[in-house]
Order: structure tokens, then C-alpha cells, then sequence
């Protein structure tokens, strides 16, 4: 099956401490990004990935951190450094970024609750 | 940066009626995209229509386009229960470089049995 998939599920973090978000692709897409999504909210861009080795700040960067060192994942770090983390992080991937190759496949989803 | 603003932000109707939302947005763009997303899941691609499109369909999805007005319509047809979920514009500004898609905030839909 190709897709793109997140784990774990849920995730609790107390106070202070860093956490990981795993997010994984087969579908062999150059392009990765996190997003966080508060509740009745849209999507907010936090960081994202065009290739192997770069990645860019989005738009709510602070208090996150990434790394791309393979094409088929894009971790995300939640450190103590985010003042409110609880929240539904999404990762997403798509062939590039360059218009035209742009329409996004998303995971299902890592849902975020600090304790 | 929200460059995408649907509306209505809720929306809720009979199961055999249409649903429309709409979406506004603010610069040029190369292109503009719908998206589904049931309650705590992933975001699905719907639709895509180009700046040089008018309209597009896909199965009970209507989809215009006014670069005049810097707005789009997203119809759905004869809906459904199944059809309740949470629906995204996403917008790519021309000239912009390599940057991402930018989604607006969402029409939540009810579609009541």
C-alpha cells in the first residue's frame, strides 16, 4: 500500500519534556510538511521539506524542530520550548513544492495532549 | 499567512439538498484546491482547478473559478450524510517561489438524514 503514515495516534507529553512525531511516506515524494491544526481551525504550516537534507520554517516554526535525513521521513520535535503543544499535528507530502505538482497527501494524524 | 478564507465557517442541510461554500483569497494564484477532512482524520485531496480554468467537476463536485474576483465556489450536489465533514480552499500565490500552499480555515458541513 502506498500512503503516508503517522504515529503514534495519540500522544501525552507532560510539562517540559521534548517529544517526537514520527511521520513516513512510500509514495516517493520530494516534498514533506507539518502542520498544526487547533480545534475549528484551519492548518497552520510549521515547518516543511523540498528535498533531502533542507528544510524551511513555516509559519509557527517556534518551539519545533525537524530533520530530513531520508526522502521517506520527516520527524517532528516538540520541545519544552512550545509554550501550548496540544494540538492535531498533520504531516503531509506531495511530489514538490512547485506549482503544478503541489496536491498534498496527507497522514492521519498524531493527536498531542500535555498533561 | 492566511490567504484562503472560506465561508460559511458552518453550514448545515437536508441529505438530498446541494451544499455550496466559497472561498476568498487575496493574491494571484497558479492554481486553487479543495479538501475534505472528516473529524480528527487526515486532510483528501478533492479537486484542483488552474488559474486559466473556469470550472471543473468531479462525480457530485462542482468546482468555479473567478480570478477577476479572486474567489472560488465548491457545489456539492444531492448531498449526503457522508458528505459531513470539514471542507479546506488551499491556494498557491503566483510569484512566490517555492513556497507551500496556504489553506483557509474551513467550512464545516452538516448534512442531516
Amino acid at each position: 500500500d502506498g500512503g503516508i503514515t503517522q504515529s503514534p495516534k495519540y500522544l501525552f507529553r507532560k510539562e517540559g519534556q521534548n517529544v517526537t512525531l514520527s511521520c513516513e511516506q512510500n509514495l516517493n515524494h520530494d516534498a514533506m510538511y507539518w502542520y498544526r491544526q487547533d480545534p475549528g481551525q484551519g492548518l497552520r504550516l510549521i515547518y516543511y521539506s523540498q528535498i533531502v537534507n533542507d528544510f524551511q520554517k513555516g509559519d509557527i516554526a517556534e518551539g519545533y524542530s525537524v530533520s530530513r535525513e531520508k526522502k521517506e521521513s520527516f520527524p517532528l520535535t516538540v520541545t519544552s520550548a512550545q509554550k501550548n503543544p496540544t494540538a492535531f499535528y498533520l504531516c503531509a507530502s506531495s511530489m514538490s513544492v512547485l506549482a503544478g505538482g503541489n496536491e498534498q497527501f496527507f497522514g492521519p494524524g498524531t493527536r498531542l495532549t500535555v498533561l | 499567512s492566511q490567504q484562503g478564507e472560506e465561508d460559511p465557517q458552518a453550514l448545515s442541510i437536508q441529505e438530498g439538498e446541494n451544499a455550496t461554500m466559497n472561498c476568498s483569497y487575496k493574491t494571484s494564484i497558479n492554481n486553487l484546491q479543495w479538501y475534505r477532512q472528516n473529524s480528527g482524520r487526515g486532510l483528501v485531496h478533492l479537486i484542483l482547478i488552474r488559474s486559466n480554468e473556469r470550472e471543473k467537476h468531479s462525480g457530485r463536485l462542482r468546482v468555479t473559478l473567478d480570478t477577476s474576483k479572486k474567489s472560488s465556489s465548491l457545489l456539492i450536489t444531492a448531498s449526503r450524510a457522508a458528505d459531513t465533514a470539514s471542507y479546506f480552499c488551499a491556494t498557491d500565490a503566483r510569484n512566490s517561489g517555492n513556497t507551500p500552499l496556504v489553506f483557509g480555515k474551513g467550512t464545516r458541513l452538516s448534512v442531516i438524514a
